[in-house]
């Protein structure tokens, strides 16, 4: 039973360059959700999907941040344009889609952006 | 206001002794779930343990304890007989209600030290 799989682990970009990060979730789960950690930070809360839905993007940067979760593939974090600020770690996250209490959020690997 | 208060920067333990990461937390939701993570120097973030507000105990998985004081609005992680390995940034985090979205509030993270 995989987990939550992000790619590129680690990815490298010129200033002005678009990045995509993608995110399979678990098998079953169709919540998914990005966090960001810039360096010596905790995560931040980016936004929230489901399936071809948006449901909570509170956390988004307002220009060149992207996110889609289509009916199939992987989740897509996109940012276009980069700068130097966006360096920083991009958690992917998932959860079932019951309600419950409890622990029933997954995180994946991270993936490593670093904009030169 | 901070959500969540990680008031220890940094800490020096010495092997084989118990250490407390100190967590509180600001919320008026009577529901919400209490997180523990490890972020060793490698990325991933690997979950600890979790504590509802409505949880009667508090939580225990192996070495780790959580010592919930729900009046006073703390949740610190307890490590008995610490190892080594214990090495790592520790974040706690909350989640606000019951159920759904897992959309989570992170402190700023303790880096632990185990000294041999």
């Amino acid at each position: 039973n995989a987990g939550v799989m992000q790619n590129p682990r680690h990815l490298v970009r010129r200033r002005g360059q678009e990045a995509r990060l993608r995110c399979s979730p678990m098998k079953g789960h169709s919540h998914v959700y990005w966090y960001r950690q810039l360096p010596e930070e905790g995560l931040k809360f980016m936004v929230y999907l489901q399936k071809e839905n948006i449901i909570d993007e509170s956390g988004m940067p307002k220009e060149r941040f992207s996110a889609e979760f289509p009916k199939e593939g992987p989740s897509i974090l996109r940012i276009q344009q980069v700068v130097r600020g966006d360096s920083a770690a991009y958690f992917c996250a998932s959860s079932p889609d019951v309600m419950s209490s409890g622990n029933t959020i997954y995180f994946g690997e991270g993936s490593w952006l670093t904009v030169v | 206001a901070q959500k969540i208060t990680q008031t220890q920067p940094g800490m020096f333990v010495q092997e084989k002794e118990a250490v407390t990461l100190d967590c509180t937390y600001d919320t008026s939701d009577p529901s919400y779930g209490l997180f523990w993570y490890k972020q060793p120097s490698s990325g991933e973030m690997i979950f600890l343990i979790y504590q509802g507000s409505y949880d009667q105990q508090n939580a225990t998985e192996g070495r780790y304890s959580l010592n919930f004081q729900k009046a006073r609005k703390s949740a610190n992680l307890v490590i008995s007989a610490s190892q080594l390995g214990d090495s790592a940034m520790y974040f706690c985090a909350m989640r606000e209600g019951y159920g759904g979205a897992q959309k989570l509030v992170f402190g700023q993270g303790t880096r632990l030290t185990i000294n041999p």
